[in-house]
Protein backbone atom coordinates (compact mmCIF):
# COMPACT_ATOMS: atom_id res chain seq x y z
CA UNK A 1 0.00 0.00 0.00
CA UNK A 2 1.40 3.59 -0.33
CA UNK A 3 0.69 7.10 1.87
CA UNK A 4 -0.23 10.59 1.31
CA UNK A 5 1.92 12.70 3.31
CA UNK A 6 0.81 16.20 3.47
CA UNK A 7 3.36 19.07 5.48
CA UNK A 8 3.24 20.76 7.81
CA UNK A 9 -0.44 19.36 9.58
CA UNK A 10 -1.49 22.95 11.39
CA UNK A 11 -0.16 25.83 9.98
CA UNK A 12 -0.71 29.45 11.36
CA UNK A 13 -0.10 32.14 9.11
CA UNK A 14 -0.39 36.12 9.96
CA UNK A 15 -2.66 38.56 7.29
CA UNK A 16 -1.18 38.87 3.93
CA UNK A 17 1.44 36.52 4.35
CA UNK A 18 2.55 34.09 1.47
CA UNK A 19 2.05 30.25 2.74
CA UNK A 20 3.22 26.67 1.10
CA UNK A 21 1.35 23.71 1.49
CA UNK A 22 3.24 20.28 0.78
CA UNK A 23 1.85 17.18 -0.58
CA UNK A 24 3.86 13.85 -1.09
CA UNK A 25 2.70 10.07 -2.51
CA UNK A 26 4.07 7.20 -3.05
CA UNK A 27 1.50 5.33 -5.03
CA UNK A 28 3.02 6.54 -8.46
CA UNK A 29 -0.25 7.84 -9.26
CA UNK A 30 0.26 10.41 -12.37
CA UNK A 31 -2.93 12.72 -11.22
CA UNK A 32 -2.78 14.75 -7.82
CA UNK A 33 -5.54 16.83 -6.47
CA UNK A 34 -5.70 19.96 -3.82
CA UNK A 35 -8.88 20.64 -2.56
CA UNK A 36 -10.67 22.68 0.88
CA UNK A 37 -12.87 22.10 3.39
CA UNK A 38 -14.74 24.68 5.26
CA UNK A 39 -16.00 23.83 8.40
CA UNK A 40 -19.46 21.68 7.89
CA UNK A 41 -19.22 21.89 3.87
CA UNK A 42 -18.42 19.78 1.36
CA UNK A 43 -14.62 19.40 -0.70
CA UNK A 44 -14.06 22.66 -3.45
CA UNK A 45 -11.20 21.25 -5.81
CA UNK A 46 -8.62 24.52 -6.07
CA UNK A 47 -6.23 22.81 -8.62
CA UNK A 48 -5.36 19.63 -10.28
CA UNK A 49 -2.27 17.96 -12.02
CA UNK A 50 -2.75 14.90 -14.68
CA UNK A 51 1.13 14.23 -14.77
CA UNK A 52 4.37 15.80 -13.64
CA UNK A 53 4.89 19.44 -14.57
CA UNK A 54 0.83 20.21 -15.87
CA UNK A 55 -1.31 22.12 -13.74
CA UNK A 56 -5.49 22.46 -13.85
CA UNK A 57 -7.15 24.78 -12.34
CA UNK A 58 -10.66 24.12 -10.30
CA UNK A 59 -13.23 26.10 -9.23
CA UNK A 60 -11.48 27.71 -6.24
CA UNK A 61 -8.09 28.31 -7.81
CA UNK A 62 -8.10 32.38 -7.49
CA UNK A 63 -5.65 33.08 -4.00
CA UNK A 64 -3.88 29.87 -5.09
CA UNK A 65 -0.66 28.85 -7.22
CA UNK A 66 0.58 24.93 -7.29
CA UNK A 67 3.99 23.15 -8.67
CA UNK A 68 4.09 19.57 -9.56
CA UNK A 69 7.95 19.25 -10.41
CA UNK A 70 8.06 15.73 -9.69
CA UNK A 71 5.35 13.00 -10.34
CA UNK A 72 5.49 12.02 -6.55
CA UNK A 73 4.99 16.10 -4.92
CA UNK A 74 1.99 18.59 -5.53
CA UNK A 75 2.40 22.12 -3.94
CA UNK A 76 0.01 24.84 -3.21
CA UNK A 77 0.60 28.30 -2.27
CA UNK A 78 -1.78 30.22 -0.68
CA UNK A 79 -0.53 34.18 -2.17
CA UNK A 80 -1.71 36.05 0.25
CA UNK A 81 -3.56 34.72 3.64
CA UNK A 82 -7.05 35.99 4.25
CA UNK A 83 -7.45 37.13 8.24
CA UNK A 84 -9.68 35.16 10.16
CA UNK A 85 -9.09 32.47 7.09
CA UNK A 86 -9.39 28.97 8.62
CA UNK A 87 -10.00 26.02 6.47
CA UNK A 88 -8.71 22.43 6.12
CA UNK A 89 -6.58 21.78 3.19
CA UNK A 90 -6.72 17.83 1.44
CA UNK A 91 -4.36 16.57 -0.98
CA UNK A 92 -5.59 13.56 -2.99
CA UNK A 93 -4.11 11.52 -6.11
CA UNK A 94 -6.24 9.34 -7.99
CA UNK A 95 -5.22 5.81 -9.14
CA UNK A 96 -6.06 4.39 -12.95
CA UNK A 97 -9.38 3.07 -11.19
CA UNK A 98 -10.57 6.51 -10.60
CA UNK A 99 -10.40 6.17 -6.63
CA UNK A 100 -9.08 8.81 -4.43
CA UNK A 101 -6.84 8.62 -1.80
CA UNK A 102 -6.55 11.36 0.64
CA UNK A 103 -4.07 12.51 2.89
CA UNK A 104 -4.64 13.19 6.74
CA UNK A 105 -5.34 17.13 5.79
CA UNK A 106 -3.25 20.34 6.82
CA UNK A 107 -5.10 23.11 8.62
CA UNK A 108 -4.76 26.76 8.36
CA UNK A 109 -5.53 29.40 10.83
CA UNK A 110 -4.68 33.12 10.07
CA UNK A 111 -4.40 35.49 12.85
CA UNK B 1 -22.50 23.29 -13.09
CA UNK B 2 -22.64 19.82 -11.73
CA UNK B 3 -24.14 19.53 -8.00
CA UNK B 4 -24.12 16.72 -5.67
CA UNK B 5 -27.05 16.93 -3.33
CA UNK B 6 -26.63 14.82 0.17
CA UNK B 7 -29.15 14.09 2.33
CA UNK B 8 -30.01 13.98 5.20
CA UNK B 9 -27.42 16.97 6.48
CA UNK B 10 -27.46 15.10 9.95
CA UNK B 11 -28.80 12.36 11.44
CA UNK B 12 -28.74 11.16 15.15
CA UNK B 13 -29.00 7.18 15.73
CA UNK B 14 -29.25 5.12 18.81
CA UNK B 15 -26.90 2.25 18.35
CA UNK B 16 -28.24 -0.66 16.81
CA UNK B 17 -30.33 1.59 14.32
CA UNK B 18 -29.97 1.53 10.41
CA UNK B 19 -29.19 4.20 8.74
CA UNK B 20 -29.82 4.97 4.96
CA UNK B 21 -27.87 8.07 3.40
CA UNK B 22 -28.56 9.56 -0.22
CA UNK B 23 -26.50 11.26 -2.96
CA UNK B 24 -27.96 12.63 -6.09
CA UNK B 25 -26.45 13.97 -8.77
CA UNK B 26 -27.62 16.76 -11.41
CA UNK B 27 -25.45 15.30 -14.64
CA UNK B 28 -24.62 11.91 -15.47
CA UNK B 29 -21.89 10.33 -13.97
CA UNK B 30 -18.85 8.66 -15.06
CA UNK B 31 -17.94 6.98 -11.41
CA UNK B 32 -18.76 7.79 -7.61
CA UNK B 33 -17.54 7.44 -4.46
CA UNK B 34 -18.08 7.45 -1.02
CA UNK B 35 -15.92 8.20 2.05
CA UNK B 36 -15.72 8.76 5.90
CA UNK B 37 -14.78 11.82 7.37
CA UNK B 38 -13.40 11.12 10.63
CA UNK B 39 -13.97 13.59 13.38
CA UNK B 40 -10.11 14.83 13.47
CA UNK B 41 -10.57 15.12 9.01
CA UNK B 42 -9.44 12.52 7.42
CA UNK B 43 -10.85 10.98 4.72
CA UNK B 44 -10.83 7.09 4.44
CA UNK B 45 -12.46 5.82 0.70
CA UNK B 46 -15.64 3.36 1.40
CA UNK B 47 -17.01 2.33 -1.81
CA UNK B 48 -15.81 3.11 -5.35
CA UNK B 49 -19.39 2.50 -7.07
CA UNK B 50 -19.82 3.41 -10.32
CA UNK B 51 -22.95 1.21 -10.67
CA UNK B 52 -24.85 -1.85 -8.78
CA UNK B 53 -24.86 -2.86 -5.95
CA UNK B 54 -21.05 -3.07 -2.99
CA UNK B 55 -21.45 -4.26 0.54
CA UNK B 56 -18.59 -4.17 3.01
CA UNK B 57 -19.27 -5.78 6.54
CA UNK B 58 -22.36 -3.70 7.82
CA UNK B 59 -22.34 -0.96 4.87
CA UNK B 60 -24.28 -1.66 1.62
CA UNK B 61 -23.90 1.14 -1.40
CA UNK B 62 -26.30 1.36 -4.48
CA UNK B 63 -25.98 3.18 -7.13
CA UNK B 64 -27.99 3.41 -10.13
CA UNK B 65 -26.51 5.70 -12.84
CA UNK B 66 -29.71 5.86 -15.15
CA UNK B 67 -31.90 7.75 -11.44
CA UNK B 68 -28.58 9.60 -10.75
CA UNK B 69 -28.08 8.43 -7.37
CA UNK B 70 -26.55 6.46 -4.73
CA UNK B 71 -27.54 5.68 -1.12
CA UNK B 72 -25.13 3.99 1.77
CA UNK B 73 -27.03 1.68 3.72
CA UNK B 74 -25.39 1.50 7.32
CA UNK B 75 -27.10 -1.70 9.37
CA UNK B 76 -26.84 -2.27 13.24
CA UNK B 77 -25.23 1.27 13.94
CA UNK B 78 -21.92 1.36 16.91
CA UNK B 79 -21.03 4.44 18.06
CA UNK B 80 -17.85 4.45 15.78
CA UNK B 81 -19.73 4.83 13.02
CA UNK B 82 -20.10 8.33 14.13
CA UNK B 83 -19.01 11.32 11.65
CA UNK B 84 -19.27 12.49 8.07
CA UNK B 85 -19.98 10.40 5.04
CA UNK B 86 -19.05 12.56 1.76
CA UNK B 87 -20.39 10.94 -1.70
CA UNK B 88 -18.41 12.34 -4.62
CA UNK B 89 -19.45 11.89 -8.20
CA UNK B 90 -16.43 11.85 -10.91
CA UNK B 91 -16.54 12.93 -14.21
CA UNK B 92 -12.94 12.71 -16.65
CA UNK B 93 -10.54 14.04 -13.98
CA UNK B 94 -12.71 16.29 -11.82
CA UNK B 95 -14.29 14.70 -8.57
CA UNK B 96 -17.45 17.16 -7.27
CA UNK B 97 -18.40 16.69 -3.86
CA UNK B 98 -21.36 16.68 -1.63
CA UNK B 99 -21.77 18.81 1.38
CA UNK B 100 -22.17 15.54 3.74
CA UNK B 101 -23.79 14.05 6.08
CA UNK B 102 -23.72 13.86 9.26
CA UNK B 103 -23.72 10.79 10.99
CA UNK B 104 -23.78 10.63 15.17
CA UNK B 105 -24.78 7.43 16.96
CA UNK B 106 -25.55 7.33 20.84
CA UNK B 107 -25.93 4.62 23.24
Amino acid sequence: GGIITQTPKFLIGQEGQKLTLKCQQNFNHDTMYWYRQDSGKGLRLIYYSITENDLQKGDLSEGYDASREKKSSFSLTVTSAQKNEMAVFLCASRDRGERLFFGHGTKLSVL
Amino acid sequence: GQQVQQSPASLVLQEGENAELQCNFSTSLNSMQWFYQRPEGSLVSLFYNPSGTKQSGRLTSTTVIKERRSSLHISSSQITDSGTYLCAMAGNYKYVFGAGTRLKVIA
